[in-house]
This record gives structure tokens, C-alpha cells and sequence, in this order.
């Protein structure tokens, strides 16, 4: 089946770095990706949505120019967390549609931890 | 108002019990639903998807779309210790293929 791959699985940064997220589909190919942020103990919310080659569109108060998100190939898409902040500290996921309906893919995650 | 909402629970059931999960949602052009099952510090996985209204079984789990009311429903019978989870609603709305996701339902399955 399709699978996305997500790196790294957990972060630990200290303020103010770059932290870097890699999704890659392993066996399809990705022309859109979505990346979403978790906070403990809430649910999924979409930060922004990438198609390769183009601009990514980031959902209404995600500030775009913190979460940089490159869709450079169609196997890979990144989101780059830039001068990370404590409260930056979440769950992230990217996933791929593969088919209709049900064929969305999720990567297994990435835990970023800003001290 | 959320475009896709959840009781967040936690909605406790003894082994061997039905649990039943509920989920509404605003964008009446929504067409399709899905149920994910989420462990902590994990990514969801699907557990059933439903486009069409009525019933879906898909062994243990039963899903329910009743797009006149807006309602999507998810019932897990014979409920396991391993069911133990959250389980998030989503749907796909009618302007495109991104997934709102509900708040989350946190099922406890006692033994």
C-alpha cells in the first residue's frame, strides 16, 4: 500500500533554531501533501497544503513565513519550523491523498520539542 | 460553530460492550466521512470511510451517514481493551479533498 515516511519521529530543539520535517511517499507519487499540527490532547488541525511545484496555501492564521513548506519533487515534501519557540512544541503530520475516498496516507509523525 | 464536531468523551464502556460515537457536521456539500483511530503519541489510521447514506460493517465496526441530518455515527461492538483510543470524525468537504477532522472521541474500554 501507499506509504509516507516522516523524519524525524522526535526533535528536541533549542529556541530560536530551524527544525526541518521530511515526508516522502515511498511507493506514489505525492503531487499534494497536507501538514497538520497537534497540540496534546486536541485533534488535527490543517496549518497548510503543499502541491508540487507550486506554492503551498496555508490555512488562515498559520503564519507562513514561520512554517516554510517546499513541495519541490513528487516524493517529497518539507516543512521547515523557522526560529522555533516553545510554544511551537507539537505533533506533526503530513499526509497524502493516494486514491478517492478512503486513500489518504499519514506519515508516522514528527514530536518537535522547543527548550 | 466547527465544520465537523465530536463529544471529546471520554465515553467509558465495559468489555464486551457496544460503544457508540457520534459526529455532526456543518458543510452540507460534504461527501465523504471517515473514522480514525488515534493511540497517543500516534498517527491516525482509518478505520472506515462512508460516502453514501445507511449502514457500512466492516467487521466489529459499523458506520452510520445520515446526510439529511448531517450526523455520522461509528458503533465498535464487542468492545476490546485494545479499542481503547481516540477516535476522530473527518470529513472531505464539497470545495476540494482536504479533511476537516472533529475534536476526537476518547474511548476508555474497561476490562
Amino acid at each position: 500500500g501507499a506509504v509516507v515516511s516522516q523524519h524525524p519521529s522526535r526533535v528536541i530543539c533549542k529556541s530560536g533554531t530551524s527544525v526541518k520535517i521530511e515526508c516522502r511517499s515511498l511507493d506514489f507519487q505525492a503531487t499534494t501533501m497536507f501538514w497538520y499540527r497537534q497540540f496534546p490532547k486536541q485533534s488535527l488541525m490543517l496549518m497548510a497544503t503543499s502541491n508540487e511545484g507550486s506554492k503551498a496555501t496555508y490555512e488562515q492564521g498559520v503564519e507562513k513565513d514561520k512554517f516554510l513548506i517546499n513541495h519541490a519533487s513528487l516524493t517529497l515534501s518539507t516543512l521547515t519550523v523557522t526560529s522555533a519557540h516553545p510554544e511551537d512544541s507539537s505533533f506533526y503530520i503530513c499526509s497524502a491523498p493516494t486514491d478517492s475516498y478512503y486513500g489518504y496516507t499519514f506519515g508516522s509523525g514528527t514530536r518537535l520539542t522547543v527548550v | 460553530q466547527k465544520e465537523v464536531e465530536q463529544n471529546s468523551g471520554p465515553l467509558s464502556v465495559p468489555e464486551g460492550a457496544i460503544a457508540s460515537l457520534n459526529c455532526t457536521y456543518s458543510d452540507r456539500g460534504s461527501q465523504s466521512f471517515f473514522w480514525y483511530r488515534q493511540y497517543s503519541g500516534k498517527s491516525p489510521e482509518l478505520i472506515m470511510f462512508i460516502y453514501s447514506n445507511g449502514d457500512k460493517e466492516d467487521g466489529r465496526f459499523t458506520a452510520q451517514l445520515n446526510k439529511a441530518s448531517q450526523y455520522v455515527s461509528l458503533l465498535i461492538r464487542d468492545s476490546q481493551p485494545s479499542d481503547s483510543a481516540t477516535y476522530l470524525c473527518a470529513g472531505i468537504g464539497a470545495a476540494g479533498n482536504k479533511l476537516t477532522f472533529g475534536g476526537g472521541t476518547r474511548v476508555l474500554v474497561k476490562p
